[in-house]
Parts: structure tokens; C-alpha cells; sequence
């Protein structure tokens, strides 16, 4: 089984500060991992992905996460956001038979001026 | 444009009157999915299609059913619609693990 825990409902920072969203994964077998954005009233898009190789990942608009097995997490960081940048976002992991994601329950990142 | 489809955006019906949400992919993407999203619980997964003819349930299928004829559709059908099923609804399809990408949502308000 897997699950996975956002540590932070909600994260407020002000504009072009930097910003980390927690996530931390349980697994049984091996994982990929993702975080997905929802702007208001949109679907969901992917930012970026952990697959194998390097553990530090690079996605859009300027995110990054670090995979770190041993701590079993998958930060995500952006070191100056914008106001856009206010939005859900889910951390998720797949890697079982049945290619289900499981998600975290989200993180509410609002950017104030 | 690669792309997953989902039909109605928006429905409010009443309980018991069956309704169908359809999906279509355009990426020859075997793997399909439909996930319900509701506040603080995150998304959760309804039932997935490894292929065309196979289906199986996931976390939370009460209520619904589904069924792929074709590659590219995958239905979400709900027989007898309850207001507990009131709910943010994404289809997705993709690459197995690997990457999965999500239609815009189906808002669904049953009363």
C-alpha cells in the first residue's frame, strides 16, 4: 500500500520569497513521484516528476523538487514566487501494478503582495 | 493537440437520475482512470482501464460504473445518483506509472 502526507494544509508567504512544500511518501515498492498544480477552477497539471536518476528535478515555472529515499519525502522549493503561483498543489506517487496515483490531500499556497 | 476530453464541465441533476461523463484521450495512451476530488480528502480514485475490455475498481467505486469499448473513451457512469457523490470529477490517461496527464474536470452537483 502507499500513502502520502502533505505536512502543510495551508502556506502563505509574501511575493518573491522562497517557499518549500512538504511531502513525505510510504511505500512497499518502488516509486515514482509527482507534483501536480490546480490553479482555481482548472484541472490538474503536472509540474514535475521523479522517475530514476538525479534527485534533484526540474519543472515548470521555476519548481524543484528532491527525492530522498532515505527520508522518504519529495519537497518541493521555489526560491522567489509570484503572485501566480497561488494555487493547490498535490504531491503523488504511483509504482504499484494497477499504475494507481495516490495523492497527498494538498497544499494551499496563496501569495500575498 | 494532445489532450483528455471530459463531457459535461458542469451538471447539477437530481437523485436518481442516471447520467454518463464521457472521456476521450487522443494520445493512444492504454492506461484511463477516473478520480473524484473532494475537499480535504485530496483525490481518489474511482476505476481504471489497463486496456481496451479490462477495467477494475479502485479506491472509492460505490456507486459508479464504467466501460472502455474503445481505446480512446472511457465513461464514468452513475446508474442512480445520490448527493453524496456530489463531487470534482478528472478523468486521466497515460504511460502506466510514468506520467499521467488529467482532463479539465467535471463539476457535479446531484440534489
Amino acid at each position: 500500500a502507499q500513502s502520502v502526507t502533505q505536512l502543510d494544509s495551508q502556506v502563505p508567504v509574501f511575493e518573491e520569497a522562497p517557499v518549500e512544500l512538504r511531502c513525505n511518501y510510504s511505500s512497499s515498492v518502488s516509486v515514482y513521484l509527482f507534483w501536480y498544480v490546480q490553479y482555481p477552477n482548472q484541472g490538474l497539471q503536472l509540474l514535475l516528476k521523479y522517475l530514476s536518476g538525479s534527485t534533484l528535478v526540474k519543472g515548470i515555472n521555476g519548481f524543484e523538487a528532491e527525492f530522498n529515499k532515505s527520508q522518504t519525502s519529495f519537497h518541493l522549493r521555489k526560491p522567489s514566487v509570484h503572485i501566480s503561483d497561488t494555487a493547490e498543489y498535490f504531491c503523488a506517487v504511483s509504482g504499484g501494478s494497477n499504475y494507481k496515483l495516490t495523492f497527498g490531500k494538498g497544499t494551499l499556497l496563496t501569495v500575498n503582495p | 493537440e494532445a489532450q483528455v476530453t471530459q463531457n459535461p464541465r458542469y451538471l447539477i441533476t437530481v437523485t436518481g437520475k442516471k447520467l454518463t461523463v464521457t472521456c476521450s484521450q487522443n494520445m493512444n495512451h492504454e492506461y484511463m482512470s477516473w478520480y473524484r476530488q473532494d475537499p480535504g480528502l485530496g483525490l481518489r480514485q474511482i476505476y481504471y482501464s489497463m486496456n481496451v475490455e479490462v477495467t477494475d475498481k479502485g479506491d472509492v467505486p460505490e456507486g459508479y460504473k464504467v466501460s472502455r469499448k474503445e481505446k480512446r473513451n472511457f465513461p464514468l457512469i452513475l446508474e442512480s445518483p445520490s448527493p453524496n457523490q456530489t463531487s470534482l470529477y478528472f478523468c486521466a490517461s497515460g504511460w502506466g506509472n510514468y506520467e499521467q496527464y488529467f482532463g479539465p474536470g467535471t463539476r457535479l452537483t446531484v440534489t
